[in-house]
């Protein structure tokens, strides 16, 4: 029960794009396509952001988009703004009605 | 509105027990499966455990087996985690967190604001 894994940073100018990776393995990311990512502000609780891989929670901006390819999937933010600036947590289904977070991503809005 | 309020957290030495609670309201409790999530200082999110809605089925990360143990009352909207011969790399917010729809144990749209176990001698 590795943790998925994701790149330690990233960062934005506002207005760009930016995509997050997530890998896991054919048991987990690959096997099943509930893939879910969570923004955490420091000192809050996670927020859901996308589920299923690509649904967007009502709510959720449409700047925030989610894909799987293989064992990889990725959160891509679109038009990044300066709220966006947070971590962000991909999550699996990994069977047996068990959950695997990723490590976590810093993402800086420059 | 949905809450979820988790409480009981505190300092135990290692080796120590230590129960938390999470009192539910807004939603009718025993239609979801109900997960425990925590967070080391600095570290990311790691799922702990979860209970089905009648609390006949339980899981866990192979880390807490043995050792943890999640249960429900759902009369009194609650969920709980037992959590004995605690180690030093338990230390974290341990968060309760409910799932978007009745039949599935995640994606967790709602979260508590968590709770903080600190374990250390």
């Amino acid at each position: 029960q590795s943790a998925l894994t994701q790149p330690r940073s990233v960062s934005g100018s506002p207005g760009q794009s930016v995509a997050i990776s997530c890998t896991g393995t054919s048991s987990d990311v690959g096997r099943y396509d509930y893939v879910s990512w969570y923004q955490q502000h420091p000192g809050k609780a996670p927020k859901l952001m996308i589920y299923d891989v690509s649904k967007r929670p009502s709510g959720v901006p449409d700047r925030f988009s989610g894909s799987k390819s293989g064992n990889t999937a990725s959160l891509t933010i679109s038009g990044l703004q300066a709220e966006d600036e947070a971590d962000y947590y991909c999550c699996s289904y990994a069977g047996s009605r068990t959950l695997i977070f990723g490590g976590g991503t810093k993402l800086t809005v420059l | 509105e949905v809450q979820l309020v988790e409480s009981g957290g505190g300092l135990v030495q290692p080796g120590g027990s230590l129960r938390l609670s999470c009192a539910a309201s807004g939603f009718t409790f025993s239609n979801y499966w109900m997960s425990w999530v925590r967070q080391a200082p600095g570290k990311g999110l790691e799922w702990v455990a979860n209970v089905k809605q009648d609390g006949s089925e339980r899981y866990y990360v192979d880390s807490v087996k043995g050792r943890f143990t999640i249960s429900r009352d759902n009369a009194k909207n609650s969920l709980y985690l037992l959590m004995n011969s605690l180690r030093v790399e338990d230390t974290a917010v341990y968060y309760c967190a409910r799932p978007r729809e009745t039949f599935g144990v995640d994606p967790f749209d709602y979260w508590g604001q968590g709770t903080l176990v600190t374990v250390s001698s």
